[in-house]
């Protein structure tokens, strides 16, 4: 049962544009929600995070924005740069160590 | 370098061989996790050990064995795996095992293949 879909598994953008990555989750009780961010040959490492307290957090140029009543979230990154390229993780957490992750969606910035 | 090591990088095996992947964390936390990735899918959390006791087994079948001798290393044994086995594994630790999810760093895993 997969609670957290990340239903673009890919995604191109320009150099300077807004890049937009989407999350949904079916599971309510979800309440923390996390991006991580994936270079190749690496470990995914933690971006930004929001509590389901809040419906936006925003950290540079990176902004998370939460929608509860319609189960969705989404990364913001403005402008998107070459060095964002990477595969982003979106996940939930539940009951406070139990933690579900999309199955990603990769990000190429053109120059 | 995010302070999780894992060795090796790369494993090729016959589904009867035996075995290890080691990960070694150097930023003095007391949690450790297994993570499996399998292309295209989501990760999914196998083992956790806080302070080298598990903690959770998401239903692992047994040909997949942990062993956590001491908070800074971890171990997963493998024997007569399955080819549908074959996946990215993630190595993880973060101070607790409670609460401490932007805390969770990602060694740069194992990529496995069972022939």
């Amino acid at each position: 049962d997969q609670q957290v879909k990340q239903n673009s598994p890919s995604l191109s953008v320009q150099e300077g544009r807004i890049s937009i990555l989407n999350c949904d989750y079916t599971n309510s009780m979800f309440d923390y929600f996390l991006w991580y961010k994936k270079y190749p040959a690496e470990g995914p490492t933690f971006l930004i995070s929001i509590s389901s307290i809040k419906d936006k957090n925003e950290d540079g140029r990176f902004t998370v924005f939460l929608n509860k009543s319609a189960k969705h979230l989404s990364l913001h990154i403005v402008p998107s740069q070459p060095g964002d390229s990477a595969v982003y993780f979106c996940a939930a957490r539940y009951n406070n160590n139990d933690m579900r992750f999309g199955a990603g969606t990769r990000l190429t910035v053109k120059p | 370098e995010t302070g999780v090591t894992q060795t090796p990088r790369h494993l090729v095996m016959g589904m009867t061989n035996k075995k290890s992947l080691k990960c070694e964390q150097h930023l003095g936390h007391n949690a450790m996790y297994w993570y499996k990735q399998s292309a295209k899918k989501p990760l999914e959390l196998m083992f956790v050990y806080s302070l080298e006791e598990r903690v959770e087994n998401n239903s692992v079948p047994s040909r997949f064995s942990p062993e956590c001798p001491n908070s800074s290393h971890l171990f997963l044994h493998l024997h007569t795996l399955q080819p549908e086995d074959s996946a990215l594994y993630l190595c993880a630790s973060s101070p607790t095992s409670q609460g401490s999810w932007e805390k969770l760093f990602f060694g740069s895993g194992t990529q496995l293949s069972v022939l």
